[in-house]
């Protein structure tokens, strides 16, 4: 049973630029949580996802960030016109649905964004 | 705004010793609590849940939940030093459709050998 799988797990993008970060949930597993971690500090609630649908997205810069969690497919966390701010570790973490008997959230390696 | 608390840190004690790391919660919403454990440079990984009054124990590990306190502890009996990590306390809102899950900042503990 395969974890949930993040990619890239590093990517460099120029200022400008846009940046794609993509998050496959553990199998059984419908719903994604989008976090931000800059170093030394704690995980920032950015997004949370179920299929087809934005639950919460309190967390999300109001310009240049969306995600999408498709019916079929990653979901996606996109940056748009990335700046050297944007520059941090991106987790993905999914969990079951409640009903399904289980609340747990597991995460993914992460992506490492890095705007030079 | 619902938040999670850690003490601030960080926690450092030598090995063998019982390792306490708590944490609070601001809503009486939240109903499942978790403990994750996060290396330096790696991704956190569940170490324990606990959505009941009472300890729950696992290992060398116990968690303890106070829902009238709204406080939740993780307790690390015979602490070794490849313990040392960053502790993260998350707890669970469940309002309709929305689980949030919400972090604390987290608490390193060292533990010395």
């Amino acid at each position: 049973n395969a974890g949930v799988m993040q990619n890239p797990r590093h990517l460099v993008r120029r200022r400008g630029q846009e940046a794609r970060l993509r998050c496959s949930p553990m199998k059984g597993h419908s719903h994604v949580y989008w976090y931000r971690q800059l170093p030394e500090e704690g995980l920032k609630f950015m997004v949370y996802l179920q299929k087809e649908n934005i639950i919460d997205e309190s967390g999300m810069p109001k310009e240049r960030f969306s995600a999408e969690f498709p019916k079929e497919g990653p979901s996606i966390l996109r940056i748009q016109q990335v700046v050297r701010g944007d520059s941090a570790a991106y987790f993905c973490a999914s969990s079951p649905r409640e009903e399904m008997g289980g609340t747990e959230a597991f995460f993914g390696q992460g992506t490492r964004l890095t705007v030079v | 705004q619902k938040e999670v608390e850690q003490n601030s840190g960080p926690l450092s004690v030598p090995e063998g010793a019982i390792a306490s790391l708590n944490c609070t919660y601001s809503d009486r919403v939240s109903q499942s609590f978790f403990w994750y454990r996060q290396y330096s440079g790696k991704s956190p990984e569940l170490i324990m849940s606990i959505y009941s009054n009472g300890d729950k124990e696992d290992g060398r590990f116990t968690a303890q939940l106070n829902k009238a306190s709204q406080y939740v502890s993780l307790l690390i009996r015979d602490s070794q030093p490849s313990d040392s990590a960053t502790y993260l306390c998350a707890a669970l809102y469940s309002g309709g459709s929305n689980y949030k899950l919400t972090f604390g900042k987290g608490t390193l503990l060292t533990v010395n050998p």
